[in-house]
C-alpha cells in the first residue's frame, strides 16, 4: 500500500527566512505524481506545487521550489522569503494510476507552519 | 466560474441522527471524493465516484455512504451519527488526478 509520511508535525521560521518541510513516501509505482497543499485558516485547500516522477527537473512556484529525490522517496518543500501569508498547514499528497489506487490522492498527516514576524 | 460548493459550512448534531452533508461541483468533473481531516491523521478517503451511479469505498467508509444520481452532486451521509464522526470534511473532484483536486470549503460537524 502506498503511503506518505510528514514526520514534523509543528515548524516555525522568522519572516523572510528561508524553510524546508519533509515529507517521504513509499510506493512501488514508477510514474507516479506528488503534490504539496497548503491550508490556511480559513480551512481552504490550495494547491501549490505540483511534481511528476518522471521529470528529472524540481518544480518550481514563485518563493515555492521542491527536492525530489526519486530514488530516497523523498519530497521536501522549499519556502524562500517566507511571508506572514504563509502560516498555515501544509500537507503532501501522493497519485498514480498503478493497481490499488486509481487516481486517488494519499494525504500526509501535515505540518504547521508558523511564520514569525 | 466554475466551483465546487459545501453545505453547510459548520453542523451541529446529536449522537444517533442521520446527518446529510451536501457537494456540489460545477466543473463536470467525472470524479469526486470524500475526505475527512483529524489532527494526526491528515485527511483521509471516506468514498470516492468516478461517474454517474458509481460508488466506491475509501479507507474509513465504516458509518458513511453516498449515492451519484448526476455528474454535479455527490452526497455525503451519516446514517447513524457518532461522536467519532466529530472532524471536517472535505470534499473534492477532478478530471485527472494527475493534476490534483479541487476542494470545497469543508464542513465542519460536531456530533454531542
Amino acid at each position: 500500500a502506498q503511503t506518505v509520511t510528514q514526520s514534523q508535525p509543528e515548524m516555525s521560521v522568522q519572516e523572510a527566512e528561508t524553510v524546508t518541510l519533509s515529507c517521504t513516501y513509499d510506493t512501488s509505482e514508477s510514474n507516479y505524481y506528488l503534490f504539496w497543499y497548503k491550508q490556511p485558516p480559513s480551512r481552504q485547500m490550495i494547491l501549490v506545487i505540483r511534481q511528476e516522477a518522471y521529470k528529472q527537473q524540481n518544480a518550481t512556484e514563485n518563493r515555492f521550489s521542491v527536492n525530489f529525490q526519486k530514488a530516497a522517496k523523498s519530497f521536501s518543500l522549499k519556502i524562500s522569503d517566507s511571508q506572514l501569508g504563509d502560516t498555515a498547514m501544509y500537507f503532501c499528497a501522493f497519485t498514480s494510476h498503478g493497481s490499488g489506487n486509481t487516481g486517488k490522492l494519499i494525504f500526509g498527516q501535515g505540518t504547521t507552519l508558523q511564520v514569525k514576524p | 466560474d466554475a466551483e465546487i460548493t459545501q453545505s453547510p459550512r459548520h453542523k451541529i448534531t446529536e449522537t444517533g441522527r442521520q446527518v446529510t452533508l451536501a457537494c456540489h461541483q460545477t466543473w463536470n468533473h467525472n470524479n469526486m471524493f470524500w475526505y475527512r481531516q483529524d489532527l494526526g491523521h491528515g485527511l483521509r478517503l471516506i468514498h470516492y465516484s468516478y461517474g454517474v451511479q458509481d460508488t466506491n469505498k475509501g479507507e474509513v467508509s465504516d458509518g458513511y455512504s453516498v449515492s451519484r444520481s448526476n455528474t454535479e452532486d455527490l452526497p455525503l451521509t451519516l446514517e447513524s451519527a457518532a461522536s467519532s464522526q466529530t472532524s471536517v470534511y472535505f470534499c473534492a473532484s477532478s478530471e485527472w488526478a494527475n493534476y490534483g483536486y479541487t476542494f470545497g470549503s469543508g464542513t465542519r460537524l460536531t456530533v454531542v
